[in-house]
């Protein structure tokens, strides 16, 4: 059964105290790795879009990268406006192409 | 660029009743997913509409159904609703079936009473 799973659930860190969540994943044919962050009362807002092991994308103090099992969302010296639920979802090989979300990772940076 | 508008954004329902939903995605875009969030379960994939047809369902009962229209707006309508039917029901559009990117809207908080 494809699954995603995120940890750890929540992630409480001091500003400037630089950390990662991890995503692991089993899937039966990965067609891409996508990493949202989510507001309280919002939709998810859409943050990378990794497709092959080895790959990494950086957007300001974020950095994404991917390996055949698992991918990793570093962030370097964030801030409290980093506060959010990060969620990653693998998108499934073959005709389907819905994506399967993990539970996310709720991440508190105190000033 | 308009984003992704689903309406309402709040909405009270009783056990039993029915509801409609509904989501106008990006211009453009042909591709429209439907998910529901809870605390409990996070995202769960509902359905995906593309040029007017259903092309991939998820593990719901057939209270969930869906609609896509000519103009890519989509409608997703619940019967007999359940207590456990309360959830944020998010839409994604995409620029083709099972795209590379997907971009949701802010949702439909809905309250089953």
């Amino acid at each position: 059964e494809d699954q995603v799973t995120q940890s750890p659930e929540a992630l409480r860190l001091q500003e400037g105290e630089s950390s990662s969540l991890n995503c692991s994943y089993t899937v039966s044919g990965l067609r891409g790795l996508f990493w949202y962050r989510q507001d309280p009362g919002k939709g998810p807002e859409f943050l990378f879009t990794l497709y092959s092991a080895g790959e990494e994308k950086e957007k300001e103090r974020l950095k994404a990268t991917l390996t055949k099992k698992e991918s990793f969302l570093h962030i370097t010296a964030p801030k409290p406006e980093d506060s959010a639920t990060y969620l990653c979802a693998a998108q499934t090989g073959g005709s389907q192409g819905n994506l399967i979300f993990g539970k996310g990772t709720k991440l508190s940076v105190k000033p | 660029k308009a984003g992704v508008t689903q309406t309402p954004r709040y909405l009270i329902k009783t056990r039993g009743q029915q509801v409609t939903l509904s989501c106008s995605p990006i211009s453009g875009h042909r591709s429209v997913s439907w998910y529901q969030q809870t605390p409990g379960q996070g995202l769960q994939f509902l359905f995906e509409y593309f040029s007017e047809t259903q092309r991939n369902k998820g593990n719901f009962p057939g209270r969930f159904s869906g609609r896509q229209f000519s103009n890519s707006r989509s409608e997703m309508n619940v019967s007999t609703l359940e207590l456990g039917d309360s959830a944020l029901y998010l839409c994604a559009s995409s620029s083709q079936q099972g795209a590379k990117g997907y971009t949701f809207g802010s949702g439909t908080r809905l309250t089953v009473v």
